[in-house]
C-alpha cells in the first residue's frame, strides 16, 4: 500500500457520459497530481493541485476538470467521454525530501469507455 | 518531441543476462529519478541522483547520473523475472520542480 488512495479501482461507461475518479494523497502530502496512461504508453502530465490550489497544467481536455477540496483530496471529473479516452488514470502526492520531490502513486482507475 | 528520450523502447532478455537502458536529454537537470511500473500498478520510485556523475546501487540495479546532468543509465546485472516492468526515468530542472516524463522501457525478462 503506497499510502495514496484511488477510487474506483476500475470504470465501465458509455460515450458522452461523465465520471469522476477520486484520490486521497498520502497523509501529510499537499500536491497531488493526476496522470494519464493509455496502453503501452508513458504518463503523460493532466494537472496538479498544491494544498487546493491549482497549481500547474498540462495536456489536459476542456472536458476534464479537477479539484482539490480541504482535507486535501482530489477529484477528477471526466465528461462528454469518448472511445480515446479509455485509459488508466494515476494520481501522485508528493513531499519534499532533502530538497527533492518524490512522487507517491496509487494503483490507478482503469476506464473503459464503451 | 520528447525532452527526455529513453532507449530502448522494448527490451527481452533471457534472465541472467544483463542490460543497461539509457535516459537521455540535451538539457540539464537539477535531479533525475528512476521508476518501475508493473502492469496494473502505479509506477514505484527506485532512486533519485542528483549530483553529476553520482553511481547509486540498489541490489543488482546500479544508476548512474551523467557528468554534466544530461543523462542517466540504469544497468541491470543478472536480470531475472521480477525485474519485467516498464521503467521511466523523469527529471526536474533548476526552473521549476515539476517532473519531465520519459516514454519509458519496456523490459521484459524471460525464465
Amino acid at each position: 500500500d503506497s499510502g495514496v488512495t484511488q477510487t474506483p479501482k476500475h470504470l465501465i461507461t458509455a460515450t458522452g457520459q461523465r465520471v469522476t475518479l477520486r484520490c486521497s494523497p498520502r497523509s501529510g502530502d499537499l500536491s497531488v497530481y493526476w496522470y494519464q496512461q493509455s496502453l503501452d504508453q508513458g504518463l503523460q502530465f493532466l494537472i496538479q493541485y498544491y494544498n487546493g490550489e491549482e497549481r500547474a497544467k498540462g495536456n489536459i481536455l476542456e472536458r476534464f476538470s479537477a479539484q482539490q477540496f480541504p482535507d486535501l483530496h482530489s477529484e477528477l471529473n471526466l465528461s462528454s467521454l469518448e472511445l480515446g479516452d479509455s485509459a488508466l488514470y494515476f494520481c501522485a502526492s508528493s513531499a519534499r525530501q532533502d530538497g527533492i520531490y518524490g512522487y507517491t502513486f496509487g494503483s490507478g482507475t482503469r476506464l473503459t469507455v464503451v | 518531441t520528447q525532452l527526455l528520450e529513453q532507449s530502448p523502447q522494448f527490451l527481452s532478455i533471457q534472465e541472467g543476462e544483463n542490460l543497461t537502458v539509457y535516459c537521455n536529454s540535451s538539457s540539464v537537470f537539477s535531479s533525475l529519478q528512476w521508476y518501475r511500473q508493473e502492469p496494473g500498478e502505479g509506477p514505484v520510485l527506485l532512486v533519485t541522483v542528483v549530483t553529476g556523475g553520482e553511481v547509486k546501487k540498489l541490489k543488482r540495479l546500479t544508476f548512474q547520473f551523467g557528468d554534466a546532468r544530461k543523462d542517466s543509465s540504469l544497468h541491470i546485472t543478472a536480470a531475472q523475472p521480477g525485474d519485467t516492468g516498464l521503467y521511466l526515468c523523469a527529471g526536474t530542472m533548476d526552473s521549476n520542480y515539476q517532473l519531465i516524463w520519459g516514454a519509458g522501457t519496456k523490459l521484459i525478462i524471460k525464465p
